[in-house]
């Protein structure tokens, strides 16, 4: 059964320091997706992708966030400079005949 | 601003027993409505849909929609110890940009 791939599984990194966080949507999927967790919190949107770009984005997605699709599996969230607070789970999803399928996500520790 | 209200729980029931968890939504327009289920450290797992009024039924689970009072619902028959997580409600609204909007979710403890 197809699935979305996310990579790393665990990322730590110093505050300031940048991190891309790789996910590979399910190949025929058309909406892509990037959702976080702090953990014993609520799954918050960050920012939907469709035809090579944003669709829509939350305010926690400020100028510090970006996201790209450099090939045409690939679709990529980058924090320029990480702070404390960026410390979560990161989901990738992607959805195709409206229905919303998570990767596994991606830890990421900023310390 | 769109809602999905959930009540965060705990909810606990014995191993057999019925479990219900409820969803409440905020915009008349949507027209999808999906179960997760989220295992501790884990991701969403899609385990129900439903498009249409009624009931839709799944193994042990049914979603229930009553669109005219925007309530969603998710009955877990047969409750067991490895239904235990939290569980999410969402709604799809292909009119805002696609975007799927998620509530708070309930956790459920399945007391063998």
């Amino acid at each position: 059964e197809p699935e979305v791939t996310q990579t790393p599984s665990h990322q730590v990194t110093q505050m300031g320091q940048e991190v891309i966080l790789r996910c590979v949507p399910i190949s025929n999927h058309l909406y892509f997706y990037w959702y976080r967790q702090i953990l014993g919190q609520k799954v918050e949107f960050l920012v939907s992708f469709y035809n090579n770009e944003i669709s829509e984005k939350s305010e926690i997605f400020d100028d510090q966030f970006s996201v790209e699709r450099p090939d045409g599996s690939n679709f990529t969230l980058k924090i320029r400079s990480t702070k404390l607070e960026d410390s979560a789970m990161y989901f990738c999803a992607s959805a195709g005949y409206e229905k919303l399928f998570f990767g596994s996500g991606t830890q990421l520790s900023v310390l | 601003q769109k809602e999905v209200e959930q009540n965060s729980g705990p909810l606990s029931v014995p191993e057999g027993a019925i479990a219900s968890l409820n969803c409440t939504y905020s915009d008349r327009g949507s027209q999808s409505f999906f179960w997760y289920r989220q295992y501790s450290g884990k991701s969403p797992e899609l385990i129900m849909f439903i498009y249409s009024n009624g009931d839709k039924e799944d193994g042990r689970f049914t979603a229930q929609l009553n669109k005219a009072s925007q309530y969603v619902s998710l009955l877990i028959r047969d409750s067991q110890p490895s239904d235990s997580a939290t569980y999410l409600c969402a709604v799809w609204d292909s009119n805002t940009g696609n975007q799927f909007y998620f509530g708070t979710g309930t956790s459920l403890t399945v007391i063998p």
